[in-house]
């Protein structure tokens, strides 16, 4: 069965460090999205994605943060200077086209900023 | 904008036990997704409801979506260990395509 693949599984960096997190979402699905769930918290929308361009995106996802489709088959995220509470899991999502289908997670990057 | 409330929020079962997860939204739904999560892992998709009334199973888990399309519930038969882990309801409203996901039930089944 297809899977959203994400790496690295696990991301240390120092306060200020900018960092990328890759997703490779399901080939067939045109919707993407990141959460984020800091430890023992509930599931945050960051972003959605669809069509080459933001479709949504919550006050989490200010300036420091910025998403990609580079190519036809990777969907990354940016944090340009990080910071302490930027320290989360990050899990990438995506969906098929028809209607309200369900989100396919990915495994999730632990990002630790130090 | 829209909230997913669910309840209990941790709950201790002897396997065996039936027990039943609820999730209410401020809104009405025009999805609700059920997920399940395990430590330090994505969210595993279980089960999809749209329809008022909608029932649906998948081996000793049934979820249901009440007529009015603001609560569902999730319901585990005889309940085993491997059924442990974080069960969350996520819901996208109309006129979007953002998911959002409730507080989570985290379930611990005693052997």
């Amino acid at each position: 069965e297809p899977e959203v693949t994400q790496t690295p599984s696990h991301q240390v960096t120092q306060m200020g460090q900018e960092v990328i997190l890759r997703c490779v979402p399901i080939s067939n699905h045109l919707y993407f999205y990141w959460y984020r769930q800091i430890l023992g918290q509930k599931v945050e929308f960051l972003v959605s994605f669809y069509n080459n361009e933001i479709s949504e995106k919550s006050e989490i996802f200010d300036d420091q943060f910025s998403v990609e489709r580079p190519d036809g088959s990777n969907f990354t995220l940016k944090i340009r200077s990080t910071k302490l509470e930027d320290s989360a899991m990050y899990f990438c999502a995506s969906t098929a086209p028809q209607g309200r289908s369900p989100l396919h997670f990915g495994n999730g990057t632990r990002l630790t900023v130090t | 904008s829209q909230e997913l409330e669910q309840s209990p929020q941790s709950l201790i079962v002897q396997e065996g036990k039936n027990l039943t997860i609820n999730c209410t939204s401020s809104k009405t739904l025009y999805g609700l997704y059920w997920y399940k999560q395990k430590y330090g892992e994505g969210l595993i998709f279980l089960m999809m409801l749209q329809k008022g009334g909608e029932e649906k199973s998948h081996e000793k888990i049934t979820a249901k979506l009440d007529e009015k399309k603001q609560q569902s519930s999730l319901h585990i038969t005889a309940s085993q260990p491997s059924h442990a882990g974080i069960y969350l309801c996520g819901a996208v409203g109309s006129g979007t395509y953002k998911y959002i996901f409730g507080t989570g039930t985290r379930l611990k089944v005693l052997a």
